[in-house]
């Protein structure tokens, strides 16, 4: 069973800042967090990881809490190509081997 | 970024015919493939890992014997849908993992969309 928690979908104004939240609340002290988006009919699209720091790249930052327990995905300018589904991750480690079990994501929509 | 083919895109085969579906590793060495199906709408699901030089490990409730893998070097994996069936039209994605200078990531292939007629 996926270890994450998203709200079904979120709608955000273009040009804005869109805030994707995710739960986690069973965590493990070792375990990553990691955000994917999907685009309608192509694979999942890797974006941002981190295990317990603030991270930013290119495309997002990322922020999880102190006790680990959830994160906040954020696209700091959204555009319309933006629009996707976001999976947030937690992998996994199960017989030897890290996993990514997927939840039901967030459907995001960015409004022009 | 890790780049990941998958072909074919998209196939359309007969029931009871076999399709075998390649992922490709195109500028990285994965030891370790995976295989997920999704269904319209729905989430991804971890069909198996594929792990090369050895035998796939199959998640709870997937057939090992009607999805056959094979990861014969570190750059392919295949999976073969033995004797399809309509049930087993499905949009089918593949995975690769690479160790980087990003980390520990998994970079995906663009998916095959099987319709078993």
């Amino acid at each position: 069973d996926a270890k994450t928690t998203q709200p079904t979908s979120m709608d955000c104004a273009e040009g804005r800042a869109a805030n994707l939240p995710c739960n986690h609340s069973t965590i493990s002290g070792n375990e990553y967090v990691y955000w994917y988006r999907q685009i309608h009919s192509q694979g999942p699209q890797y974006i941002i990881h981190g295990l317990k720091n603030n991270e930013t790249n290119e495309m997002a930052s990322l922020i999880i809490t102190e006790d680990r327990k959830s994160s906040t995905l954020i696209l700091p300018h959204a555009t319309l190509r933006d629009t996707a589904v976001y999976y947030c991750i937690v992998r996994l480690l199960t017989s030897g081997t890290y996993k990514y079990i997927f939840g039901t994501g967030t459907r995001l929509k960015v409004l022009a | 970024g890790a780049v990941v083919s998958q072909h074919p895109s998209r196939v359309i085969c007969k029931s009871g015919t076999s399709v075998k579906i390649e992922c490709r590793s195109l500028d990285f060495q994965a030891t370790t493939m995976f295989w997920y199906r999704q269904f319209p709408k729905k989430s991804l699901m971890l069909m198996a890992t594929s792990n090369e030089g050895s035998k796939a490990t199959y998640e709870q409730g997937v057939e090992k014997d009607k999805f056959l893998i094979n990861h014969a070097s570190l750059t392919l994996s295949t999976l073969t849908v033995t004797s399809a069936h309509p049930e087993d039209s499905s949009f089918y994605i593949c995975s690769a993992r690479d160790f980087n200078s990003y980390g520990d990531i998994q970079y995906f292939g663009a998916g095959t969309r099987l319709s078993v007629l």
